[in-house]
């Protein structure tokens, strides 16, 4: 059974630039959430969806940051523009419960 | 709110002895409480979790974490540890649907 899978893994871009990422959760998971990770802050939850609504976009840090889910297999998360300190590790993960979570192998983003 | 707090940034063990990584949290509820781990460069996965059945909870990999609510704990423990163990492990606390995590703990295994 396929896990949630993430593109692209790893993204290099130039500051000013607009990044997309995706995400397709596990069939059937109602949840779905990303994080993102970095060294100085850790694992920070930035927004979260239930049946393809978003529900809390409370960690989204601003603006330049936007998120959809336009159908149950599918998410994006986008940054325009881009800016260095947007350079870490983004998951996506999904649940069947809201509870537990299960995580994809995450896009490694730099932005020069 | 809830908080989670890994003692222990690193923890260093020799291959076969036991591994023990701390973990306390503060909740207003009764918590739904995870272990993860992560390898290098990949993404988190799901090792254990507790969600008010037994308070003793196996998990994959050989690993175990016991649920004390009078000591607000879920730390894990390995009996024996293997070289293939070495990896980063976060402890987590549900609210509502969100999972609040710990700093994380690196564990490194020498042979």
């Amino acid at each position: 059974d396929a896990g949630v899978i993430q593109s692209p893994r790893h993204e290099v871009t130039e500051m000013g630039q607009e990044v997309t990422l995706r995400c397709k959760p596990i069939s059937g998971h109602d949840y779905l959430f990303w994080y993102r990770q970095t060294m100085m802050r850790g694992l920070e939850l930035l927004i979260y969806f239930n049946n393809n609504v978003p529900i809390d976009d409370s960690g989204m840090p601003e603006d330049r940051f936007s998120a959809k889910m336009p159908n149950a297999s599918f998410s994006t998360l986008k940054i325009q523009p881009s800016e260095p300190r947007d350079s870490a590790v983004y998951f996506c993960a999904s649940s069947l419960d809201g509870q537990t979570q299960y995580f994809g192998p995450g896009t490694r983003l730099l932005v020069l | 709110a809830q908080s989670v707090t890994q003692l222990g940034s690193h923890v260093s063990v020799s291959e076969g002895a036991l591994v023990l990584l701390r973990c306390n949290y503060s909740s207003s509820v009764p918590p739904y409480l995870f272990w993860y781990v992560q390898y290098p460069n990949q993404g988190l996965q799901l090792l254990l979790k507790y969600t008010s059945a037994a308070t003793l909870v196996k998990g994959i990999n050989g690993f175990e974490a016991e649920f004390k609510k009078s000591e607000t704990s879920f730390h894990l423990t390995k009996p024996s540890a293997h070289m293939s163990d070495a990896a980063e492990y976060f402890c987590a606390v549900s609210y509502g649907n969100k999972l609040v995590f710990g700093a994380g703990t690196i564990l490194r295994v020498k042979s």
